[in-house]
């Protein structure tokens, strides 16, 4: 099976600009993740969709933003680019075993190997 | 607030040596804990997941354990090799619907020949 696939890799943008990054699972998977990564930071929870729907929600401004379509792929938004958005953007993707929409049961997740965003 | 603090920041061991990293977390309700090896420039790998019930895990050279009580874990790597040098990252699951994810901001390790 093809792991999790993230493009682009690498992303240079200039402050105010808006940029898209995709992400498509590993086939079968239904949950996709996404996490920013920076050295102060470290690793933080950005959104999660399942099924075309955003299930949970970090604590980030409304400038970040995602979907899923039905084919599982994912986007992920982020609009007026600040800065301390640059980062490397992780996608994770999983097959959930159950729970509910409120309190999901997690299986192992499978990162891609991230979009390197610069913002200058 | 939920936390996970990892210890030391970072790490240099030589080659064939033993080395043990320590993950102390508040999450609660805890769902599980996991310990991942991410290496530079790469996505995070899953070693561990283990869940309140389980003591220890091991995967190859590598074990886990988990001290619910305690709320402590660690990863012992055993006979480091130089493909060991990586940041390890322990993220705990709490059953909650916002942010289930707590991650902790990893160990740095290098394994030296």
């Amino acid at each position: 099976k093809a792991g999790v696939t993230q493009t682009p890799r690498y992303l240079i943008k200039t402050r105010g600009q808006q940029v898209t990054l995709s992400c498509s699972p590993i086939s079968g998977h239904r949950s996709v993740s996404w996490y920013q990564q920076t050295p102060g930071q470290g690793l933080q929870f950005l959104f999660e969709y399942f099924s075309e729907t955003q299930r949970n929600k970090g604590n980030f401004p409304g400038r970040f933003s995602g979907r899923q379509f039905s084919n599982s792929r994912s986007e992920m938004n982020v609009s007026t680019l600040e800065l301390g958005d640059s980062a490397l953007y992780l996608c994770a993707s999983s097959f959930p075993k159950g729970g509910t929409i409120r309190l999901p049961s997690y299986n192992e997740q499978f990162f891609g190997p991230g979009t390197r965003l610069t913002v200058l | 607030k939920n936390q996970v603090e990892q210890s030391p920041q970072s790490l240099i061991i030589l080659e064939g040596k033993n080395c043990t990293l320590q993950c102390n977390y508040t999450v609660s309700p805890f769902s599980n804990l996991r310990w991942y090896k991410q290496d530079t420039g790469r996505g995070p790998v899953s070693l561990t997941i283990m869940t309140f019930s389980e003591n220890t895990k091991s995967n190859g050279r590598y074990t886990a354990t988990l001290d619910a009580d305690t709320k402590q874990s660690s990863l012992h790597i055993t006979a480091s090799q130089l493909s060991d040098s990586a940041s390890y990252i322990c993220v705990v699951t709490w059953n909650s619907g916002n942010t289930p994810l707590v991650f902790g901001k990893g160990t740095r390790l290098s394994v030296i020949a």
